[in-house]
């Protein structure tokens, strides 16, 4: 168990919908990471935020959106969806704002299924 | 974009085997990572590198980062099943705060 917690675990909607994801760090964990996996793809990275500010943004598209709570947790706004978003997103937290130390713990994922 | 590339991409070998899997770049990372993935799960840090030249091991598991911090490697002695998984490794970039993640090699270890 990393410590970093994710819900829901599973997640079936149709396409257009819009879905929000949850994520919340390990305890002390000032920096989330979202990251999408899919077969063809592997793992993307796509947005990072630190202490609230969103502080690096990788592959996100536009339908998609992220924010950060005063709380810390994260949630991860799909809305649009699309039959290739169907992936699993994880989220990951580390207790530095940057890659230099290079730690990451990853939650369990939420398994989108887009019909 | 810094693109790490893994191979072997499959490997499938005998319980007791040795193995070693590479994770190359032609970009220089402030760090880099090894994880382990199993299906369904999300991946599990293994070991962090940071130094060129930098050498871990963790029990029958032997990490080396590259001189030029470009590319590392991965090696197990006397796999186990228990050692089967997705192994990816992930660089940390040396102009921002983004991880990128390799291809990965799925090693399966048959007893």
């Amino acid at each position: 168990d990393s410590g970093v917690t994710q819900t829901p675990k599973h997640l079936i909607t149709a396409t257009g919908q819009r879905v929000t994801l949850r994520c919340s760090p390990r305890s002390g964990d000032l920096s989330v990471y979202w990251y999408q996996q899919s077969l063809d793809q592997g793992l993307q990275f796509l947005i990072q935020y630190y202490n609230g500010e969103e502080r690096a943004k990788g592959n996100i598209l536009e339908r998609f959106s992220a924010q950060q709570f005063p709380d810390l947790h994260s949630e991860l706004n799909l809305s649009s969806l699309e039959l290739g978003d169907s992936a699993l997103y994880f989220c990951a937290s580390s207790p530095h704002p940057g890659t230099a130390e290079g730690t990451q713990y990853f939650g369990p994922g939420t398994r989108l299924t887009v019909l | 974009t810094q693109l790490l590339e893994q191979s072997p991409q499959f490997l499938s070998i005998q319980e007791g085997e040795n193995l070693t899997v590479y994770c190359n770049s032609s970009s220089v990372f402030s760090s880099l990572q090894w994880y382990r993935q199993e299906p369904g799960e999300g991946p599990v840090l293994l070991v962090t590198v940071v130094t060129g030249g930098e050498v871990k091991k963790l029990k029958r598991l032997t990490f080396q980062f590259g001189d030029a911090r470009k590319d590392s490697s991965l090696h197990i002695t006397a796999a186990q099943p228990g050692d089967t998984g997705l192994y990816l490794c992930a660089g940390g970039s040396n102009t921002g705060n983004q991880f990128y993640f390799g291809t990965g090699t799925s090693l399966t270890v048959i007893p």
